[in-house]
């Protein structure tokens, strides 16, 4: 069965500072994805990491993929306000040509001004 | 496009009662997946259509069904409903055999009293 851990679950950061949220996952997937979810909202896509080494960035937020380590983080840098959110990072793992996305427990990120 | 579309946003049902949720993939998608959020959790996941077809199931019980229609829109019920049933219900679309990532919906916040 296929399992993913976040951590940390919880992260309270002073605005400006730099943060590494850590996603690790139990078996070979195909696809990692980082979604953002605002309080009472539906799932925002922010990254899709194919490959292994794959690095992405937008803005603050940088993706990176070790598919030998199984493990992906998303770094934040110079945190602001905007960025409080929950995070969640997802595995997945085609079944017949079919996505089967896993997630992890979250990360509810708050910026402190 | 209008991307993947739910309904109801919000609907409050009675323990015992039945509810569906409705989902209209994006346009050129053919496959529906639908994913339960209880609070504080990450989306897990219920069951998959394609052509007309349950493909995969996650671990819930039978009261959890679902159908889809030759458009593709796919509509989820839940019978005999229990309070820990609250929760917010995301469905999501994608093509089955391409590289195409899954895109999800608003969500369908729905609340056992």
């Amino acid at each position: 069965e296929l399992k993913v851990e976040q951590n940390p679950l919880f992260l309270s950061m002073q605005e400006g500072k730099n943060y590494t949220i850590y996603c690790n996952y139990s078996t070979t997937s195909d696809r990692l994805y980082w979604y953002r979810q605002d309080p009472g909202k539906s799932l925002e896509s922010l990254f899709v990491l194919l490959s292994n080494g794959a690095v992405k960035q937008e803005g603050r937020l940088m993706a990176s993929l070790d598919t030998k380590a199984r493990l992906s983080t998303l770094h934040i840098t110079a945190a602001v306000h905007d960025l409080s959110a929950t995070y969640f990072c997802a595995v997945d793992r085609k079944y017949f040509g079919n996505e089967k996305l896993t997630f992890g427990t979250g990360t509810r990120l708050t910026i402190i001004p | 496009d209008a991307g993947v579309t739910q309904s109801p946003t919000h609907l409050i049902k009675t323990r015992g009662q039945q509810v569906t949720l409705r989902c209209s993939p994006k346009s050129g998608h053919d496959t529906v997946s639908w994913y339960q959020q209880a609070l504080g959790q990450g989306p897990q996941f219920i069951f998959q259509y394609y052509e007309e077809e349950e493909r995969q199931r996650g671990n819930f019980p039978d009261r959890f069904s679902g159908h889809q229609f030759p458009n593709y829109s796919s509509e989820l019920n839940v019978n005999a409903l229990l309070l820990g049933d609250s929760a917010l219900y995301l469905c999501a679309s994608s093509l089955t055999g391409k590289d195409t990532e899954a895109f999800f919906g608003q969500g369908t916040r729905l609340t056992v009293v």
